[in-house]
């Protein structure tokens, strides 16, 4: 059974750089079936992807348009995990941060999700 | 402002029929398959259906799902009380290109 377990900051000020950690049990960053996603969720935004890392005999991380330049998704071998950066963050960025497994082809969807962890933007 | 649009809310009393619609474009739904996710407060959400019309094992069968042109839809038939929750469709979207998702819909059994 797969388990995702997040870790990170809840509060952040603005302009800083917002990083959370999802660590993985159960299954391996490195599997070349998989995907590893952040998600984020806030009343005003709804769900909204930010990306994700893969490996598929090298490492991949892709990110929608919007997002580019502001966030980097990693690998972390070492750990088994996988990390989020998002930097000048503003209040617009509070909301509450998932990581999840799948979103390709052959997976049922987004079909394990970490706890999430509420981050809020504030001085 | 979401790239799919669900309506807000659906609601049924005990045992009726409903479906919550999901509207995308040529970008998204009419190419590609469609999740549907399920979320209680304060929980992450659940895949309902993955691949547009299929359930993972543990989802009762009373939950199906279909999509046509660039529209999708979720049905819940014998509506029960634990139905109650919100209802998210997913799609992967080839102009972003990224995964979107809808508005939600809050389903209420009356």
């Amino acid at each position: 059974q797969v388990q995702l377990q997040q870790s990170g900051p809840g509060l952040v000020k603005p302009s800083q750089t917002l990083s959370l950690a999802c660590a993985i049990s159960g299954d391996n960053v490195s599997n070349n079936t998989a995907a590893w996603n952040w998600i984020r969720q806030s009343p005003s935004r709804g769900l909204e992807w930010l990306g994700r890392t893969y490996y598929r005999s090298k490492w991949y991380s892709e990110y929608p348009v919007s997002m580019r330049g502001r966030v980097v998704i990693n690998p972390d071998t070492s750990k088994n995990q996988f990390s989020l950066q998002m930097n000048s963050v503003t209040p617009e960025d509070t909301a509450v941060y998932y990581c999840t497994k799948g979103g390709t082809t052959a997976s049922p969807g987004f079909d394990y999700w970490g706890q999430g962890t509420l981050v809020t933007v504030s001085s | 402002q979401s790239v799919l649009i669900q309506p807000p809310s659906a609601s049924g009393t005990p045992g009726q029929r409903i479906t919550i619609s999901c509207s995308g474009s040529s970008s998204n739904i009419e190419n590609k398959y469609v999740n549907w996710y399920q979320q209680f407060p304060e929980t992450a959400p659940k895949v309902l259906i993955y691949r547009t019309d299929q359930r993972p094992s543990g989802v009762p069968d009373r939950f199906s799902a279909s999509k046509s042109g660039t529209s999708a839809s979720l049905a819940i038939s014998g509506l029960r009380s634990e139905d109650e929750a919100d209802y998210y469709c997913a799609a992967w979207d080839d102009s972003l290109p990224g995964w979107v998702f809808g508005g939600g819909t809050k389903v209420t059994v009356l």
